[in-house]
């Protein structure tokens, strides 16, 4: 059975702390994502990684870093927490061959910043 | 820029009723594929169907469906016998195997199945 997990279900941070999301996938894919999801406004993709130690900025990529010194593990940074990065964060990979280009979902971590 | 759009925020349906979810999408490419995902409140986001397309028969998997109008850039979902455990937002979203990295998402449809 594919997975991806992520280490936390739920985390509450204060402002101003240094949060770290990881991710770890199964599956020897090449493609791991970070989104961010909020209602009303669906899937944001923050970054994407296609190889060890590449990343691409996604959409809303302000405030967040992200570091991928192992194929399995995508890690996101917020480096300096703030109320309005409070919110359901999903990662995901990917193959990029073939039908592999199904994405795989871990089962989110909702992140609440006070 | 491809975009997705789903027109449709929120929808219902009665217990094995059908009902259908619309997705439009603009692109200018013709190599791509579409994809139905569904989450369900537990939140792990999985796939329901997806389509290539090149291939012009619909996809279908066991009660869900697709009608894939490529000329129309349409790729709704048809779910038919609906069950409670449909209860989720489905997502509609776009892959362009020319540019082979990231997703294209649609806002998604919640969709309640009443008993």
């Amino acid at each position: 059975d594919v997975k991806v997990t992520q280490s936390s279900r739920y985390l509450v941070k204060r402002t101003g702390e240094k949060v770290f999301l990881e991710c770890v996938q199964d599956m020897d894919h090449e493609n791991m994502f970070w989104y961010r999801q909020d209602p009303g406004l669906g899937l944001r993709l923050i970054y994407f990684s296609y190889d060890v130690k590449m990343k691409e900025k996604g959409d809303i990529p302000e405030g967040y870093s992200v570091s991928r010194e192992k194929k399995e593990r995508f890690s996101l940074i917020l480096e300096s927490a703030s109320t309005n990065q409070t919110s359901m964060y999903l990662c995901a990979s990917s193959s990029p061959q073939g039908w592999g280009t199904e994405a795989f979902f871990g089962q989110g971590t909702r992140l609440t910043v006070v | 820029a491809q975009t997705v759009t789903q027109s449709q925020p929120e929808m219902s349906v009665q217990e094995a009723e059908t009902v259908t979810l619309s997705c439009t999408y603009d692109t200018s490419e013709n190599n791509y594929y579409l994809f139905w995902y569904k989450q369900p409140p537990s939140r792990q986001m999985i796939l329901v169907i997806r389509q290539e397309a090149y291939k012009q028969q619909n996809a279908t998997e066991n009660r869900f469906s697709v009608n894939f109008q490529k000329a129309a850039k349409s790729f709704s979902l048809k779910i038919s016998d609906s069950q409670l455990g449909d209860t989720a937002m489905y997502f509609c979203a776009f892959f362009n195997a020319g540019n082979n990295r990231k997703l294209i998402w649609g806002l998604g449809t919640s969709l309640a199945v009443n008993p």
